[in-house]
């Protein structure tokens, strides 16, 4: 079936540094990625849909400036938190869908974040 | 605004009973429907998608029942088994684009 790959698993790191996370879609092209932050406990907000060769669309209250999202090919975004602070840790999520829309959505397994 | 609700939002279960999760959405204009699986620490894994103009999907001992009209979905799992115990997230697809709305999801506990 298809697989999505994230990376890193789990990152630790210094408030102020910028982390960068890689999603990738193994064995299909992605026409649309998505990227969705999830605190302890609860599910899965949409943070902004990417589509390859076009800027990202953010969801409301989704700092475009803070969250920088590039879809450079049809197998591989990367989001990159600017400037890492405590509040920005969480779970962050990815996922690809390929040009039908009306398919199964395929998830990677999470980048855990955590801000010192 | 869409919003998806998931009664209950935690339920335990001997091993062999049945188990039936809830979903509810407010706006019956949806694309598709999709059941998921998310173990602790996890990524998600699709279990059920429903397009819109379905019913009904079955896969194994699961099956994902759609009532666009009164906005519910229902999953069933028969004959719980231990290795079911996870947290069951339903969402559905709100444009075009495939964008999910999820529901908070219900933690499933199966024990032996």
């Amino acid at each position: 079936g298809a697989v999505v790959s994230q990376h890193p698993s789990w990152v630790i790191c210094k408030s102020g540094t910028s982390v960068k996370i890689e999603c990738r879609s193994l064995d299909f092209q992605a026409t649309t990625m998505f990227w969705y932050r999830q605190f302890p406990k609860q599910s899965l907000m949409l943070m902004a849909t990417s589509n390859e060769g076009s800027k990202a669309t953010y969801e409301q209250g989704v700092e475009k400036d803070k969250f920088l999202i590039n879809h450079a090919s049809l197998t591989l975004s990367t989001l990159t938190v600017t400037s890492a602070h405590p509040e920005d840790s969480s779970f962050y999520i990815c996922s690809a869908i390929g040009q039908l829309s009306n398919q199964p959505q395929h998830f990677g397994d999470g980048t855990r974040l955590s801000i010192l | 605004k869409q919003e998806v609700t998931q009664i209950p939002a935690a339920l335990s279960v001997p091993e062999g009973e049945n188990l039936v999760l809830n979903c509810s959405f407010t706006d019956s204009a949806i694309y598709n429907l999709q059941w998921f699986r998310q173990d602790p620490g996890k990524g998600l894994t699709s279990l059920l998608l429903i397009q819109s103009s379905q019913r009904e999907q079955t896969s194994g001992r699961l099956n994902a029942s759609l009532d666009k009209s009164s906005g519910r979905s229902t999953l069933y799992i028969a004959a719980s088994q231990p290795g079911d115990s996870a947290t069951y997230l339903c969402a559905v697809s709100t444009d075009s684009w495939g964008k999910l709305q999820f529901g908070a999801g219900t933690q499933v506990v199966v024990t032996p």
